[in-house]
Parts: C-alpha cells; sequence; structure tokens
C-alpha cells in the first residue's frame, strides 16, 4: 500500500494567512494525488484533483503543486470558512489511500 | 442536482454483518461515466477506502477489508449496497457512500455519512 503522510498534522493561523499543508507518499504517484476539505459533522469535499485542477466552485485561494512524492496545499489568504481539516488522497493505485490530516485552527 | 443516501441500521452487535444502503438521486447509478463507492472514517480519526463498485458489478476492494467486505449494485432501485461481516469495535465509524468519475479515482460527491456502532 501507499503510504500518505501530512505534515503538519494540525496548524494555527490568522485570518489573512498564507497558509502550506505537505503531503508526502510513501512512494511516487506522479500527479495522482486529491485534496479534500472536511469540517465538523459534514462530508468531505473534494477542492484538487490530478495534484492542481481546481475543482468547480473551489475559491481560486487554493491552489495545489506537486509531482511525485511530494506535493503541497497552499491556501494563499486564509479565510474564516477555511477553517477545517485538510486531506490528500493518491488515486495512483489501490487501495486508495488517505493523508492522517491536516487540522487548520483559528490563532 | 446529484444526491447519495445512506441508510441503515446505526447499531451491530460484534460478530455479526453490517449492512448499508446508498440510495442514489438525481443520475443514473447505470451511467458509464461513474464508479459507486464506500469510505469510512473511525470518530475523531482519518479515511478509509472500502471498495468501488461499477454499475455492471465490477468491484475493487480494499485488501485489509477484502475477506469481509461485499458491494452490489441494484441498478433498478438505483441504489448500491455495501455489506460488512464479522464486526468489531474496530469497525465503528461514519460510512459515507460517493461517486467517482470513470477517469479519475477521486471522489466528487458524497453522501452525510451514517455513524454506525458496534457494541453489544
Amino acid at each position: 500500500d501507499i503510504q500518505m503522510t501530512q505534515s503538519p498534522s494540525s496548524l494555527s493561523a490568522s485570518v489573512g494567512d498564507r497558509v502550506t499543508i505537505t503531503c508526502r507518499a510513501s512512494q511516487s504517484v506522479s500527479n495522482y494525488l486529491n485534496w479534500y476539505q472536511q469540517k465538523p459533522g459534514k462530508a468531505p469535499k473534494l477542492l484538487i484533483s490530478a495534484s492542481s485542477s481546481l475543482q468547480s466552485g473551489v475559491p481560486s485561494r487554493f491552489s495545489g503543486s506537486g509531482s511525485g512524492t511530494d506535493f503541497t496545499l497552499t491556501i494563499s489568504s486564509l479565510q474564516p470558512e477555511d477553517f477545517a481539516t485538510y486531506y490528500c488522497q493518491q488515486s495512483y493505485s489501490t487501495p486508495l489511500t488517505f493523508g492522517g490530516g491536516t487540522k487548520v485552527e483559528i490563532k | 442536482q446529484l444526491q447519495l443516501q445512506e441508510s441503515g441500521p446505526g447499531l451491530v452487535k460484534p460478530s455479526e454483518t453490517l449492512s448499508l444502503t446508498c440510495t442514489v438521486s438525481g443520475d443514473s447509478i447505470s451511467s458509464s461515466s461513474y464508479y459507486w463507492g464506500w469510505i469510512r472514517q473511525p470518530p475523531g480519526k482519518g479515511l478509509e477506502w472500502i471498495g468501488t463498485i461499477y454499475y455492471s458489478g465490477s468491484t475493487y476492494y480494499n485488501p485489509s477489508l477484502q475477506s469481509r467486505v461485499t458491494i452490489s449494485v441494484d441498478t433498478s432501485k438505483n441504489q448500491f449496497s455495501l455489506k460488512l461481516s464479522a464486526v468489531t469495535a474496530a469497525d465503528t465509524a461514519v460510512y459515507y457512500c460517493a461517486r467517482r468519475p470513470s477517469r479519475g479515482r477521486y471522489f466528487q460527491h458524497w453522501g452525510q455519512g451514517t455513524l454506525v456502532t458496534v457494541s453489544s
């Protein structure tokens, strides 16, 4: 199985901050890397697929980059509605696997 | 507008079989453009892919659960189902059904999720 490791596991930030979350795969997943946002009590929401492809309706302050084993999700200017937990997921091979999550909290 | 809705018992006894159904509305489960899947999340923990099914009945399971999992589809009811046998407390989780495109193994649309507790 491909292991996905996210860092940090949590972070505190202020509205307007630039936030970067890292996801590392245990082996190359090419660009088959997706990002989700999950708010408490809600289902995950797909933000980005294929490393950098922003889903329709997702604000442009979200961006993704990377290939191979190292990926980043960046929020250019954190908004109040962005406080949530973020997960990466590899879709290179089955079993599909997720990172452990990064909780973005209010500073 | 696509909607997915999980249904089934919220409490299952240890060693018994967990059974859930996902009812799809707003789209046909027989569309060749999509696959349908189950993902679970233990309380306070991360996400685990359980398996995926195509309308034809082709299935793909997580090897860690494969011996206990069956996913099936009922195109006449626009539903797909999950059965997980011999459950233990470790199977307590929120179970989500979701849809992914045929050309991408990521989940674009999710149900709201249903909590299943395994306890005697």
